[in-house]
């Protein structure tokens, strides 16, 4: 159980246009997930909490307008990199608490490759 | 603030043979719980183990063992009998209490290389 997944597993796009990443709890109801960013050969660095419901919180230095977060549903958060730009190529990867469980592990996407051209 | 220092960015070891992989970590919180996870090359993270503040014996699964030494802040990863397949990035990584917002951060990471 506690399966999360996450969409698209990679993705190529054009310099200014906007690309949307969607990770899903699957078999369970996620009221907070977080967002993950990693660049190669480095560590993940937490960008922002999605609350269901809320606005997402995001981590200092992080740009909001430019990385929308919206958690729509239980089940449902998606990430947005607006006039994505070259810099913006990075490995995105998303992960769920079960609500039940505050301690226990998170649970993760496989995350998405985006490559901007 | 939460802290997490790893400070092996890349250990080798023979093919079974057991290898520890090396975490400190720092908080103010009395309530947070210590993770290892697996990311081979594909990306995906791999739970492996986890320690909470408040146990009171080290957590093993399998060939992972967590030594846990609360007073100086380590929560080393023991790998018994590596494989091959245990060649990947090991991260360290710890949750704090609500105060902290749940928030799971990592450490640098290690690349673990199992030579046959």
């Amino acid at each position: 159980g506690a399966v999360v997944s996450q969409h698209p597993s990679w993705v190529i796009c054009k310099s200014g246009t906007s690309v949307k990443i969607e990770c899903r709890s699957l078999d369970f109801q996620a009221t907070t997930m977080f967002w993950y960013r990693q660049f190669p050969k480095q560590s993940l660095m937490l960008m922002a909490t999605s609350n269901e419901g809320s606005k997402a919180t995001y981590e200092q230095g992080v740009e909001k307008d430019k990385f929308l977060i919206n958690h729509a549903s239980l089940t449902l958060s998606t990430l947005t990199v607006t006039s994505a730009h070259p810099e913006d190529s990075s490995f995105y990867i998303c992960s769920a608490e079960v609500p039940s469980m505050p301690q226990s592990p998170l649970h993760f996407g496989n995350g998405t490759r985006l490559t901007v051209t | 603030a939460q802290k997490i220092t790893q400070t092996q960015p890349g250990m080798f070891v023979q093919e079974k043979e057991a290898v520890t992989l090396d975490c400190t970590y720092d908080t103010s919180d009395p309530s947070y719980g210590l993770f290892w996870y697996k990311q081979p090359s594909s990306g995906e993270m791999i739970f492996l183990i986890y320690q909470g503040s408040y146990d009171q014996q080290n957590a093993t699964e399998g060939r992972y063992s967590l030594n846990f030494q609360k007073a100086r802040k380590s929560a080393n990863l023991v790998i018994s009998a590596s494989q091959l397949g245990d060649s990947a990035m090991y991260f360290c990584a710890m949750r704090g209490g609500y105060n902290q917002g749940g928030k799971l951060i990592f450490g640098q990471g290690t690349e673990l290389s199992v030579k046959p």
